[in-house]
């Protein structure tokens, strides 16, 4: 199964707001609400940061929300902030598997 | 909660290698448990998962009948075990943890620490 497509790259301004979009198909984002998405810094572990399309764990910023439209899912972040300067990732269930996109390098200029 | 992953591991074209991953601090048997590799400078590669309780397994199309996903419930750990190494398994090696009691999903809310596989003649 083909990953999922994120943009390679996007980039804000600090207390911008920035989207990421992450597109796949009815087998799978479009299937499920069953879309989750990690942030990972550099030399560090993937951290969970949206689990079943737009629910929070504990301990994350309510700057992070995600939605869902078709088969495409987003994440939003508000309020930029230099921390959030990351690779983002996000992933779907499918009746077979996990797929990710392929990462997406978020910029603070 | 958290998941401990053993060291890192320099092997030869065409061996095994085996990663272990201890869990501790909750029910084991309760959550799956999935596999993912990062190879250097590219994305997270889902590579399967099983679930403890029932020693159920499901693997990636591309590691299918190469990697094997086990378990000891007498320590709490899991194991992941790759064979006919190449060098583009040249990768971080995570166990990490669904997020859901019993039901298999795509969060996965607990990660390992990673374990480095560096593939080299």
């Amino acid at each position: 199964q083909s990953a999922l497509t994120q943009p390679a790259s996007v980039s804000g301004s600090p207390g911008q707001s920035i989207t990421i979009s992450c597109t796949g198909t009815s087998s799978d984002v479009g299937g499920y609400n069953s879309v989750s998405w990690f942030q990972q810094h550099p030399g560090k572990v993937p951290k969970l940061i949206i689990y079943e399309v737009s629910n929070r764990p504990s301990g994350v910023s309510s700057r992070f929300s995600g939605s869902k439209s078709g088969n495409t899912a987003s994440l939003t972040i508000s309020g930029l902030q230099a921390e959030d300067e990351a690779d983002y990732y996000c992933s779907s269930y499918t009746s077979r598997s996990t797929i990710f996109g392929g990462g997406t390098k978020l910029t603070v200029l | 909660a958290q998941l401990v992953q053993s060291g890192a591991e320099v092997k030869k074209p065409g061996a095994s290698v085996k990663v272990s991953c201890k869990a501790s601090g909750y029910a084991f048997t309760g959550y799956h448990m999935h596999w993912v590799r990062q190879a250097p400078g590219q994305g997270l590669e889902w590579m399967g998962c099983f679930y403890p309780s029932s020693g159920d397994t499901i693997y990636a199309q591309n590691f299918q009948g190469r990697a094997t996903l086990t378990r000891d419930m007498s320590i709490n750990t899991a194991y992941m075990e790759l064979s006919g190494l190449k060098f583009d398994d040249t990768a971080v090696y995570y166990c990490a943890r669904d997020s859901q009691w019993l039901v298999r999903g795509s969060a996965f809310d607990l990660w390992g620490q990673g374990t480095v596989v560096t593939v080299s003649s």
